[in-house]
């Protein structure tokens, strides 16, 4: 079945460096989201990436969508205490018009002041 | 705007129970999914409805049950409740699925503790 797979699962950084985190998918997506969840908080939408090969940036984020459409990853440049949270990435597929949403397994960010 | 709302907030059951989870979706939003957090398996997709129908379903047992009513609010059912059960439950609304974006919006969920 689809999966979803998120490395790592955790990442431990000093103020002021950088994290990245990669989203690997077993077959090919539609679309990949990437959602931010703060401690003790929910799920918020960060980006949606559609094309192959798509790069966007969102301020000190970097949202890559792979060339085969099976790979993601999200770079943050400079990691202030603010980026703590868990970040996943969501998969979708389209299948008979419903959006089949595969979540990763998230990679929680401690960020070291 | 009004986010999505879920109740209760807090829910504490013993094992065979059954519990039922309430999420109003934002106004205007017809897709309606729920989600199971835990930290072990992290966030497991339950099931999707629009439009009072069930259009996926992710792979539990069938006594996790959903429906939603015409107003677009949505409620879900676990019978027969196992410890395994305790979890965060997430609503998830949308917009009218379509080709593009359709972001998720969470609501706060309920935490479900199972004794």
């Amino acid at each position: 079945g689809q999966q979803v797979m998120q490395i790592p699962q955790y990442q431990h950084v000093q103020e002021g460096e950088d994290f990245t985190t990669y989203c690997n998918s077993s077959t090919t997506l539609s679309n990949i989201q990437w959602y931010k969840q703060r401690p003790g908080g929910h799920p918020v939408f960060l980006i949606q990436l559609v094309k192959s090969g798509e790069v966007k940036k969102q301020k000190r984020l970097t949202f890559q969508f792979g060339e085969a459409k099976k790979n993601s990853s999200l770079h943050i440049t400079a990691t202030q205490t603010t980026d703590v949270g868990t970040y996943f990435c969501a998969g979708i597929t389209n299948g008979g018009g419903a959006n089949n949403l595969f979540f990763g397994t998230g990679t929680r960010l401690t960020v070291i002041p | 705007k009004a986010g999505v709302t879920q109740t209760p907030r807090y829910l504490i059951k013993t094992r065979g129970q059954q519990v039922t989870l309430s999420c109003s979706p934002i106004s205007g939003h017809r897709s309606v999914s729920w989600y199971q957090q835990t930290p072990g398996q992290g966030l497991q997709f339950l099931f999707e409805y629009f439009s009072e129908t069930q259009r996926n379903k992710g792979n539990f047992p069938g006594r996790f049950s959903g429906r939603q009513f015409s107003n677009s609010r949505s409620e879900m059912n676990v019978s027969t409740l196992e410890l395994g059960d305790s979890a965060l439950y997430l609503c998830a609304s949308s917009l009218i699925p379509r080709r593009g974006v359709n972001e998720q919006f969470f609501g706060p969920g309920t935490r479900l503790t199972v004794l």
